[in-house]
């Protein structure tokens, strides 16, 4: 089972920064199989990411993904309000399908 | 619009079983692979299962192998989770989601609000 590991845990910016988030695996993931999701409280997880940098529907173009092998990174590139949230990596490379433990952006 | 809407869920005894539905509408149910992913309360998302486009393949996380059984029914465009020995630790919401490929490598790109399980006695 591929682990994935997220930092940092979270993290405190303010609107208009940047925000760096990391998604590290315990092997390469397959053909870049790696997403990345926003979950906000009480809702469903939304896909941002997939096939490492390729952004979802409707994703607006701050969110950048970025990567390969084991090392993946999602910048936001000027939060704004609504970016305040829980992010998760995931891997569909290889089964089980895993997820990362997330990072949470707070306002700081 | 794509809309996936779990039922199912509700509180049930420690060893009891329970079947969790997923009503798909809005797009080719038949075409897409479904996943189930669950969320216990305050913590992280864990993959449960995933299923093919035509319910050939079907996969599970180690921690439910032999006690989920996950299965599609295309002629009613629905999705279903079998969960048998319920423990304390299978208390989730549980999350039915689209994959964007026919087959399970996939990520999920529609949700539906999920249906929460609470196992206590």
């Amino acid at each position: 089972e591929i682990v994935l590991t997220q930092s940092p845990g979270t993290l405190s910016l303010s609107p208009g920064e940047r925000a760096t988030l990391s998604c590290r695996a315990s092997q390469s993931v397959s053909s870049s199989y790696l997403a990345w999701y926003q979950q906000k409280p009480g809702r469903a997880p939304r896909l941002l990411i997939y096939g490492t940098s390729n952004r979802a529907t409707d994703i607006p173009d701050r969110f950048r993904g970025s990567g390969s092998g084991t090392d993946f990174t999602l910048t936001i590139s000027r939060l704004e309000p609504e970016d305040f949230a829980v992010y998760y990596c995931q891997q569909y490379g290889s089964s089980p399908l895993t997820f990362g433990g997330g990072t949470k952006v707070e306002i700081k | 619009q794509v809309q996936l809407v779990e039922s199912g869920g509700g509180v049930v005894q420690p060893g009891k079983s329970l079947r969790l539905s997923c009503a798909a509408s809005g797009f080719s149910f038949s075409n897409f692979g479904m996943h189930w992913v669950r969320q216990a309360p305050g913590k992280g998302l864990e993959w449960v299962s995933a299923i093919w486009y035509d319910g050939s393949h079907t996969y599970f996380a180690d921690s439910v192998k032999g006690r989920f059984t996950i299965a599609r029914d295309n002629s009613k465009d629905t999705l279903y989770l079998q969960i048998n020995s319920l423990r304390a630790e299978d208390t989730a919401v549980y999350y039915c989601a689209r994959g964007r490929n026919y087959y399970d490598a996939s990520a999920s790109d529609y949700w539906g609000q999920g249906t929460l399980v609470t196992v206590s006695s």
